[in-house]
C-alpha cells in the first residue's frame, strides 16, 4: 500500500547547528503538508507545497518539495530550543479527498 | 485560525465500559472530520473518517464496531470506544478541514485514554 517514509526517526543538536528531515513517498503526491507536534501537544500545520521543485521559506525553515513530486525535505537553520518537536510529512492517501497519510516523523530536540 | 475543540484531553477508565470523545469546529462547518490514533513516539494512524449525515468509513484493520462515529452536526463528530480493554489505550486526535482554507487539517488536542 501507500507508504510515506521519513527520516531521520531522531535527531539530537546543539542549539545553533542546522536539521534536515527528509521525506519520501512510495507514490506521486499531489502536495506534501508538514506538521509540528511540540511534546505532549498536537499537531500544527506548518504549510503545503503543490508545485515540483517547490522551494518555500518560513524564517528559518525551508521546506522543499522534489522534482518527481515524491519527496520531500525541511531544513532549520540556526535551531533553537523552541523548535523542539516532531516534525511531519503528510500526503493526499489515495484520491480520497481529504484523507492525509503521515510519515513516522523526526523528533528534535536542541541542547542550549 | 480555525479551532478545533476536542473533550475530553484525558480519560481513565476500568476494562468493559465505553468512551466517548467529542470533537467540535468552533468557528466553521466540518462536513468532514477525521480520527487519528497515535502511539506514544509514533505516526499517525487514520482510523475513519466522519462524514456529517451519513456512516463513517474505516481504515483497513479498523473495527467499526469497536470505535463508534457519529457526525451529528457540521461541527461535531464523536468517537466511542466501545468495551474498552487496555489495548486500546493511546491517544486519539481528531481533525477538520475548513474548505474555505484550501486543504490544511486543524487538530483537536487529543484524547489521551488509559484503560485499566
Amino acid at each position: 500500500g501507500q507508504q510515506v517514509m521519513q527520516i531521520p526517526q531522531y535527531q539530537h543538536v546543539q542549539e545553533g547547528e542546522d536539521f534536515t528531515t527528509y521525506c519520501n513517498s512510495s507514490t506521486t503526491l499531489s502536495n506534501i503538508q508538514w506538521y509540528k507536534q511540540r511534546p505532549g501537544g498536537h499537531p500544527v500545520f506548518l504549510i503545503q507545497l503543490v508545485k515540483s521543485g517547490e522551494v518555500k521559506k518560513q524564517k528559518r525553515l525551508t521546506f522543499q518539495f522534489g522534482e518527481a513530486k515524491k519527496n520531500s525535505s525541511l531544513h532549520i537553520t540556526a535551531t533553537q530550543t523552541t523548535d523542539v518537536g516532531t516534525y511531519f510529512c503528510a500526503g493526499p492517501l489515495g484520491n480520497q479527498g481529504g484523507k492525509l497519510i503521515f510519515g513516522q516523523g523526526t523528533e528534535l530536540s536542541v541542547k542550549p | 485560525g480555525a479551532v478545533v475543540s476536542q473533550h475530553p484531553s484525558w480519560v481513565i477508565c476500568k476494562s468493559g465500559t465505553s468512551v466517548k470523545i467529542e470533537c467540535r469546529s468552533l468557528d466553521f462547518q466540518a462536513t468532514t472530520m477525521f480520527w487519528y490514533r497515535q502511539f506514544p513516539k509514533q505516526s499517525l494512524m487514520l482510523m475513519a473518517t466522519s462524514n456529517e449525515g451519513s456512516k463513517a468509513t474505516y481504515e483497513q484493520g479498523v473495527e467499526k464496531d469497536k470505535f463508534l462515529i457519529n457526525h451529528a452536526s457540521l461541527t461535531l463528530s464523536t468517537l466511542t470506544v466501545t468495551s474498552a480493554h487496555p489495548e486500546d489505550s493511546s491517544f486519539y486526535i481528531c481533525s477538520a478541514r475548513d474548505s474555505s482554507r484550501a486543504v490544511k487539517l486543524f487538530f483537536g488536542s487529543g484524547t489521551q485514554l488509559s484503560v485499566l
